[in-house]
Order: structure tokens, then sequence, then C-alpha cells
């Protein structure tokens, strides 16, 4: 079945430093999506990509979609402690309902 | 708008007893998900719907059964409730509509079963 990897599974930054976390798919996906996830909440979603080469930003944060839709990254720019959390990306294969979720990767922000 | 609502939001149960955690949505949403989160295993897929009347299995379907009568609630049910079974629960929803595929969680339920 679908597998999705991201990496890393942990990381640690100081206040201002930039972020990235990297997911990759073993098959082709039609849309790729992320998520962040507060310690002791609830996944909560930030964006989805479709388009080949799709790149979106929102304020600090820009997500990539790779050429050939096997492949995204979430970087964040001059990080702040309301950035910390586990982000988790969820690609679909073609159903556009069933999501495959990567682990994560937990980023904690240190003041 | 309440959003997605899961019911109860923690509960232990005693190993082989039975029960339902509840979802509800009032977005009118015809994607319906439940995931389990379980510590470095991410959030893996139970069982979705596409809409009422219309159910499948996802990636750790077995000890769970789920119906879908109508389009606001789906309702996630453990036979025999096994230790393996404690985790934390999320029910979800998406619309599906003009290519807006992004999912609204609940809050979850945390359940442990001793």
């Amino acid at each position: 079945g679908q597998q999705v990897m991201q990496i890393p599974q942990y990381q640690h930054v100081q206040e201002g430093e930039d972020f990235t976390t990297y997911c990759n798919s073993s098959t082709t996906l039609s849309n790729i999506q992320w998520y962040k996830q507060r310690p002791g909440g609830h996944p909560v979603f930030l964006i989805q990509l479709v388009k080949s080469g799709e790149v979106k930003k929102q304020k600090r944060l820009t997500f990539q979609f790779g050429e050939a839709k096997k492949n995204s990254s979430l970087h964040i720019t001059a990080t702040q402690t309301t950035d910390v959390g586990t982000y988790f990306c969820a690609g679909d294969g073609g159903s556009n309902y069933k999501l495959t979720f990567g682990k994560g990767t937990l980023l904690t922000v240190n003041p | 708008n309440a959003g997605v609502t899961q019911t109860p939001k923690f509960q232990v149960l005693k190993t082989g007893q039975s029960m339902t955690l509840q979802c509800a949505q009032d977005m009118n949403h015809e994607y319906m998900s439940w995931y389990r989160q379980d510590p470095g295993m991410g959030l893996r897929l139970i069982h979705y719907s596409v809409g009422a009347g219309i159910t499948d299995q996802g990636e750790v379907p077995n000890g769970y059964n789920v119906s879908r009568s109508t389009t606001e609630d789906f309702p996630l049910r453990l036979l025999s409730a096994a230790p393996s079974q404690t985790s934390v629960y999320f029910c979800a929803s998406s619309t599906g509509l003009l290519g807006n595929y992004g999912y609204t969680f609940g809050s979850g339920t945390r359940l442990t079963v001793v």
C-alpha cells in the first residue's frame, strides 16, 4: 500500500532559526496536505497542494510540492514559540478522501 | 457551527467490553474518517465514508465497525475491546467539493482499555 515517509522525526531549534520538514511518498500523489498538531490537541489543516511544482506561502510558512508529485516540504522562516507542535504531511493517491499520514515531525522551539 | 464533535472525550474500558465512539459534524461534509493515533505511529486510518450509506475499510479496520446512516453522524463501534486498542481516536470530515479536500478534525477521544 501507499507509504508516506517524513523526516526528521524531531527538530529542536532556537527561536529565530529556520525549520524544514520533508515528506516522501512511495507512489505519485494526487494532492498532499499539511497539518499541525499542538501538544495535547488535534490536527489542524494548514494547506493543500495539487499541482506539480506548486509553491504556496502562508506568512512565514512555505509549502512545496515536487515536480514528480511524490515529495513535499514545509519550511518555516524565523521560528517562533507559537510554531511548536507536530507537523504532518498527508498524501492522497487519487481517491481525494483516503489520506495516508506521515509520522510527523515534532518541532520544539527554545525561546 | 460546532464543526466536528466527538464524545466522549475520555473513556476507560475493560477488556471484552464494547462501546461506541460518537462523531457528528454540522458542516454538511460528505467525507468522514476515523483515525487512531499512537505514539510514534502517526495517524492511521480505521474506516472512512464518502457519503451516507457508504463506508469502507482503511489501514487498521480489525476490531472496529462503522455505519453512516446520515450525513452528519459517523459512529465507531469497538466490538470487544482489547488493550491494543488503547489509543487516541480522531474523527474528521471533509467537503471534497471544488477541489477542497482538507479535513476538519474533532478534538479526539482518549481511550484506555485495561
